[in-house]
């Protein structure tokens, strides 16, 4: 069974740089049918989907957030990364991980680690 | 960017009745393949959320047969047949067309009467 483990420093400073890891594990990340994806949830509002990467490193990004997003991918440790700079209050969420199947679909999501931005 | 919409934001519901969420699209979802790149999700409360269905009407694994997919084009329709207790949450609707660049509705709000 495919487990997904969003790790993250809970409390970023504005304008600081917030970094996440999403270590996977039950199965290996090395398959051209998967991208590995970010998706967040400010407190009490809906799903945002951030950005996703292949297993050889292309990586996609929502359009209004691409100046701000590097992702990155490390197959041979079997996590992928998040990171997102300039934050500001708004970037406070709870940051999902997940797997997207071959057509898209997330059907493996990892718990959710909330990141505040405050002073 | 494909923006999704979804009515109602809200619904209470008495179990054992059915419901039914609307979902609609600004551009076709239809593939060349055929297939409608459409997929519901569940979030319950407190959880991450989960894969109910699929290009368009397909169940994803251990989903109850009360919940349905259907629809074309730009318009869809999530149909449960007859609520329970434990479908309370937030249902999502995304699209995967443009796969991995995805975009979520804004969410429907089902709570038991």
């Amino acid at each position: 069974q495919l487990q997904l483990l969003a790790s993250g420093p809970g409390l970023v400073e504005p304008s600081e740089t917030l970094s996440l890891t999403c270590s996977v594990s039950g199965g290996s990340m090395i398959s051209s049918n998967y991208h590995w994806g970010w998706i967040r949830q400010p407190p009490g509002k809906g799903l945002e989907w951030i950005a996703s990467v292949s297993y050889s490193g292309n990586t996609y990004c929502k359009s209004s957030l691409q100046s701000r997003v590097t992702m990155s991918i490390d197959t041979s440790e079997q996590h992928f990364s998040l990171r997102l700079s300039s934050v500001t209050a708004a970037d406070t969420a709870v940051y999902y991980c997940a797997r997207h199947e071959s057509a898209g679909s997330f059907y493996y999501w990892g718990q959710g680690t909330l990141v505040t931005v405050s002073p | 960017d494909i923006v999704m919409t979804q009515s109602p934001l809200s619904l209470s519901v008495t179990p054992g009745e059915p419901a039914s969420i609307s979902c609609k699209s600004s551009q076709s979802l239809l593939h060349s393949n055929g297939y409608h790149y459409l997929d519901w999700y569940l979030q319950k409360p407190g959880q991450s959320p989960q894969l109910l269905i699929y290009l368009g009407s397909n169940r994803a694994s251990g989903v109850p047969d009360r919940f349905s997919g259907s629809g074309s084009g730009t318009d869809f329709t999530l149909k449960i047949s007859r609520v329970e207790a434990e479908d309370v949450g937030v249902y999502y609707c995304m699209q995967v067309l443009q796969t991995p660049r995805v975009t979520f509705g804004p969410g429907t709000k089902v709570d038991i009467k």
